[in-house]
């Protein structure tokens, strides 16, 4: 299996524009999971799906980020407008819930954000 | 509210010594708890995943241990290498099996030859 795939790796961009970063989760996998992180606040959780249903979005830091899972095999992270505190690697990670071993999580290589 | 803390925050050995390193959270109602390494520039690495029921996992040269009732999981390392220089971050999953994650800061380890 390739894994948890995350596009783009890196990302350059001047404050104000849009972001849209992307995930592939691992095939078969029904929970998938955005993560931003930064030197301050370590790992810091989103929003997360299950069977493509947002479940819980209590981490999205406001209105300004959005993010989708249209079907199991892709989702999407947004942030329009974009500020230089949303610089930081935002991870996704899968896992499959109700599998063996139940809920292990798989992290993509992350996409790393810098807001200019 | 579910807190993991992870101490110390690093941590330096010489090679070939056995360490351990710890992880503690203040709600022991988990699901399960799960140990990742990440190399600097690179994603999170699942090591062990353990089940609330289970009291230990290992693969290879680690252990990792679980006392819900204490709250504290340990990350044991035997004869420590220089390539197992990196963060290392425990993680714990709340509200059953479709909760969520809440990690820990990790334990920056530095193994020198």
């Amino acid at each position: 299996d390739a894994g948890v795939i995350q596009s783009p790796r890196h990302e350059v961009t001047e404050m104000g524009q849009e972001v849209t970063l992307r995930c592939k989760p691992i095939s078969g996998h029904n929970s998938l999971f955005w993560y931003r992180q930064t030197m301050m606040r370590g790992l810091e959780l989103l929003i997360y799906f299950n069977n493509n249903v947002p479940i819980d979005d209590s981490g999205m830091p406001e209105d300004r980020f959005s993010a989708k899972m249209p079907n199991a095999s892709f989702s999407t992270l947004k942030i329009q407008p974009s500020e230089p505190r949303d610089s930081a690697v935002y991870f996704c990670a899968s896992s499959l819930v109700g599998g063996a071993p139940t809920g292990e999580l798989f992290f993509g290589e992350g996409s790393r954000l810098t807001v200019l | 509210k579910q807190e993991v803390t992870q101490i110390p925050a690093a941590l330096s050995v010489p090679e070939g010594e056995n360490l351990v390193l710890n992880c503690s959270f203040t709600d022991s109602a988990i699901y399960n708890l799960q140990w990742f390494r990440q190399d600097p520039g690179k994603g999170l690495t699942s090591l062990l995943l353990i089940q609330s029921s289970q009291r230990e996992q290992t693969s290879g040269r680690l252990n990792a241990s679980l006392d819900k009732s204490s709250g504290r999981s340990t990350l044991y390392i035997a004869a420590s290498q220089p390539g197992d220089s990196a963060t290392y971050l425990c993680a714990v999953r709340t509200g059953g099996s479709q909760g969520n994650l809440i990690f820990g800061k990790g334990t920056k380890l530095s193994v020198k030859p």
